[in-house]
């Protein structure tokens, strides 16, 4: 059961926009929708921004957007503002074990 | 609100064994599956199982199995984790986490730091 694999880091400037990858195999982020993200704040716990690929939970900014392309899955934050400086991590469910998984995350930069 | 409620910290030395427990609240329990994620110093997240709140069925993480269990209380509305034989890796902060759907963990506790260390 292998991380799922992401950018260890990206940054962008307030108003631009910016894309996290999460790369697995078939048998998790390509094999079927249940691909989730989380942001994760210096000292907090973190928090569902994304699940279902590309579903919001209520009172998330539609800022994030998900998408998935293959076994690659993708954040989008768009209009970077400075209080989306944080941590952020992919999840994926493998259907065979029930296992989970979590890529080993991204840390966004907003310069 | 929904709520998870974990103790703050442990402290346990080399070889010994932690329980750490997970008061949940305003939301009915036996719903859900509780699942148990840790978060070492300066590292990513790692999930390490799951117990099925409603009949105790459980499914363990490859790098957890045999020296974690996870149990529940229905009636106290409470899950447990329990890893043993603890080293310095294990130092790390554990999480309990509802999900809502595969792979989709919407509430999460607190923490626990557990530290390890003689």
């Amino acid at each position: 059961q292998s991380a799922l694999t992401q950018p260890a880091s990206v940054s962008g400037s307030p108003g631009q926009s910016i894309t996290i990858s999460c790369t697995g195999t078939s048998s998790d982020v390509g094999g079927h929708n249940y691909v989730s993200w989380y942001q994760q704040h210096p000292g907090k716990a973190p928090k569902l921004i994304i699940y279902g690929v590309s579903n919001r939970p209520s009172g998330v900014s539609n800022r994030f957007s998900g998408s998935k392309s293959g076994n690659t899955a993708s954040l989008t934050i768009s209009g970077l503002q400075a209080e989306d400086e944080a941590d952020y991590y992919c999840s994926a469910y493998t259907i065979s074990s029930a296992f989970d998984v979590f890529g080993g995350g991204t840390k966004l930069t907003v310069l | 609100q929904v709520q998870l409620v974990q103790p703050g910290a442990e402290v346990r030395e080399p070889g010994a064994s932690v329980k750490v427990s997970c008061k949940s609240s305003e939301f009915t329990f036996t719903d859900y599956h509780i699942h148990w994620v840790r978060q070492a110093p300066g590292q990513g997240l790692e999930w390490m199982g799951w117990v099925n709140a409603k009949n105790g069925d459980t499914n363990y993480a490859q790098n957890f199995r045999g020296r974690v269990t996870m149990t529940r209380d229905t009636s106290i509305n409470t899950a447990d984790m329990e890893l043993a034989r603890l080293t310095s890796d294990d130092t790390a902060v554990y999480y309990c986490v509802r999900s809502s759907g595969w792979s989709k963990f919407d509430y999460w506790g607190q923490g626990s730091l557990v530290t390890v260390s003689s």
